[in-house]
């Protein structure tokens, strides 16, 4: 019940292209659903987050698309560059208790 | 504008030995404090968190104790490391009056145990 499951586990597009994250929770009490993203050898950065009391967040080029009822959420990035090759997690919380995903390694050719 | 510290930056200590890691906030007060553990390929494990001087809370038993003899400041400590013990550690902090506990991550500790 505290999983969140995130998938693919790696994704390779070409530049300009919109990749998909997707994570699924379990635990209905998670109200705060947050992005991550890390570069290696650094501590993850918080990219943009998301309450269940709405559908979708943009912030520039990446949006996140929330389904409570299906108990799922997904990252997309519009127009993805070199330079997002990165590690991303999803994370779903409640108070201070985060459950992140098991991360997905993601790599825009150039 | 906060800022938060750990060192060292990467360490490699034998089986046995004694571990000290210490994180450090700028620029808040009262922060609620994180130690997590990321191994390789994978995502991140809560260890312990702090919501005050003094006030521990552990998630996974292990071999790994924490404390915060500073309102700002986190020290992650073991007696006698093992191999499993290898890892990425990340100290984090959040807002303790803030209703989204937004968690801000810092740089990470790279330990190494042979």
């Amino acid at each position: 019940q505290q999983q969140v499951k995130q998938s693919p586990q790696s994704l390779i597009v070409q530049k300009g292209g919109i990749p998909i994250i997707n994570c699924a929770y379990e635990n209905t009490a998670f109200d705060y659903f947050p992005w991550y993203q890390q570069f290696p050898g650094k501590g993850p950065a918080l990219l943009i987050a998301i309450r269940p009391d709405v559908s979708e967040k943009k912030e520039g080029r990446f949006t996140i698309s929330f389904n409570k009822s299906a108990k799922q959420f997904s990252l997309h990035i519009m127009d993805s560059q070199p330079g997002d090759s990165a590690t991303y997690f999803c994370a779903a919380s409640k108070a201070y208790k985060y459950i992140f995903g098991t991360g997905t390694r993601l790599k825009v050719l150039a | 504008s906060q800022t938060i510290h750990q060192w060292p930056a990467t360490l490699v200590q034998p089986v046995g030995s004694p571990l000290s890691l210490e994180c450090t906030v700028e620029g808040t007060s009262n922060p609620n404090l994180y130690w997590y553990r990321q191994a390789a390929g994978r995502g991140l494990q809560l260890l312990f968190y702090s919501v005050g001087i003094g006030q521990i809370s552990s998630e996974v038993p292990q071999n790994l104790s924490a404390s915060r003899p500073q309102d700002r400041q986190f020290i992650l400590s073991s007696k006698k490391l093992l191999l499993s013990d290898s890892g990425f550690y990340l100290c984090a902090w959040s807002a303790g009056t803030s209703n989204y506990n937004e968690q801000f991550f810092g740089p990470g500790t790279r330990l190494t145990v042979l």
